[in-house]
This record gives C-alpha cells, structure tokens and sequence, in this order.
C-alpha cells in the first residue's frame, strides 16, 4: 500500500479563493481524520470519519470549511472563502478501529493564503 | 488551560543517553497516542495506549490512568530520534486533545 496521499503537497492561494485538500485513505481503513497545524496552536483535529459518515466536525473553526466522504477511497476539505489565517499543515490520517493499531498519517498539504 | 501537558518543551541529548518525555492531562481518557514528527514534517504513529506499558524497539511508553501521567522513554538514544514527540489523548466522548510537543534533539 502507498499509505495515506494527499493532494497538493503545496498550495498558494489568494485571499478569497476556494481551497480543496484532497485525501486518499489506506485500503480497509474505516477511520479518516482531517487535522491541522499551525506554530500557534500545535495540531488540531478538524473531524472525523468513520465508515465514510462525520463523527464529529467539533473542530472545524466555522463554516467556511467543509469536509466530505463519499467513498471509503476519498475525502476532501474544501475551504471557501480561504482567509490568510488559514494558512497552516493540514494532514489527512486514517487508521483501523478508531486507532487501536494506531494512525497513518499523510505527508501533508502546506497552504499559503496570500 | 491546557488539557494536556508535556514536559520538557525542548531536550537535548547524547547519543546514547536514556531519555524521558512526560505528558499529563486532566481528562478522563480512553485512549493515549504518542506521536513523532520528523524534521521534515512528517507524522509516525508510535503507540497507542489505554493501560500498561508497551515496547517498540528502542521505544517504551507507560501510563498511570490513576495519576493522569503516561511516559515515553527512549534507550540508547541515537541522532534519528530527533523530532518533535506529540502526546494526545482522546476522552470518554471520543474528543481528541494535543499537547504542544517536545523537541528532542540527539547530538552525535
């Protein structure tokens, strides 16, 4: 398996404009989570998956992030309008059983909002 | 206030040297990940815990449900351990809480 892939690895964005992070799980994984970090906060989880269904979006910071499942091979987090405070990592993980065999993490999306 | 606490916030180590990072936290938990981040930015799941102790190699990581306190423990300490090492656990309600990290690193 080629772990958990994320798209784009780098991402420059305008103020205003519309952000989609795309993600990849591993196969037979049943957990996705999305997170961020940032220097400020250290890492947050932004939500979860489990059997492609939201858990708990608790994290998202307001309603310019959305997040979507729909299918056990892809997700996205979509930010509109993208404000230069968004500007952070984002990771995408997934895992089987809620993490009990521990998580695969992504390389990460590093968007920039300009 | 921070749920979770970890100490110290920066360790610098020979290589070789038996190393310690705590982590506290305030919440009853079901489950406690530590996790690595590597320089380059990458995250690696390194245990996850809900009582005992557990072994990975060079790696070993405790927790004390009564007393709130888990421990990673690094042996023979070596210059590829160096990274920052992230405590966080997750509640009785299924809510994650991270602490800020402890950057370690291992001098030759």
């Amino acid at each position: 398996d080629a772990g958990v892939i994320q798209s784009p690895r780098h991402e420059v964005t305008e103020m205003g404009q519309e952000v989609t992070l795309r993600c990849k799980p591993i196969s037979g994984h049943d957990y996705l989570f999305w997170y961020r970090q940032t220097m400020m906060r250290g890492l947050e989880l932004l939500i979860y998956f489990n059997n492609n269904v939201p858990i708990d979006d608790s994290g998202m910071p307001e309603d310019r992030f959305s997040a979507k499942m729909p299918n056990a091979s892809f997700s996205t987090l979509k930010i509109q309008p993208s404000e230069p405070r968004d500007s952070a990592v984002y990771f995408c993980a997934s895992s089987f059983t809620q993490g009990n065999y521990g998580y695969t993490f992504g390389s990460g999306t590093r968007l920039t909002v300009v | 206030k921070n749920e979770v606490e970890q100490s110290p916030q920066n360790l610098t180590a020979q290589e070789g040297e038996f190393i310690t990072i705590n982590c506290s936290y305030s919440v009853g938990i079901s489950a406690l990940h530590w996790l690595q981040q590597h320089p380059g930015g990458g995250i690696v799941s390194l245990f996850m815990l809900s009582s005992g102790k557990k072994k990975h190699g060079r790696l070993i990581a405790t927790i004390n449900i009564q007393e709130k306190h888990s421990s990673l423990h690094i042996t023979a300490s070596h210059p590829r351990d160096s990274a920052v090492y992230i405590c966080a656990v997750v509640n009785t309600g299924n809510q994650f809480y991270f602490g800020t990290g402890t950057s370690l690193t291992v001098i030759p």
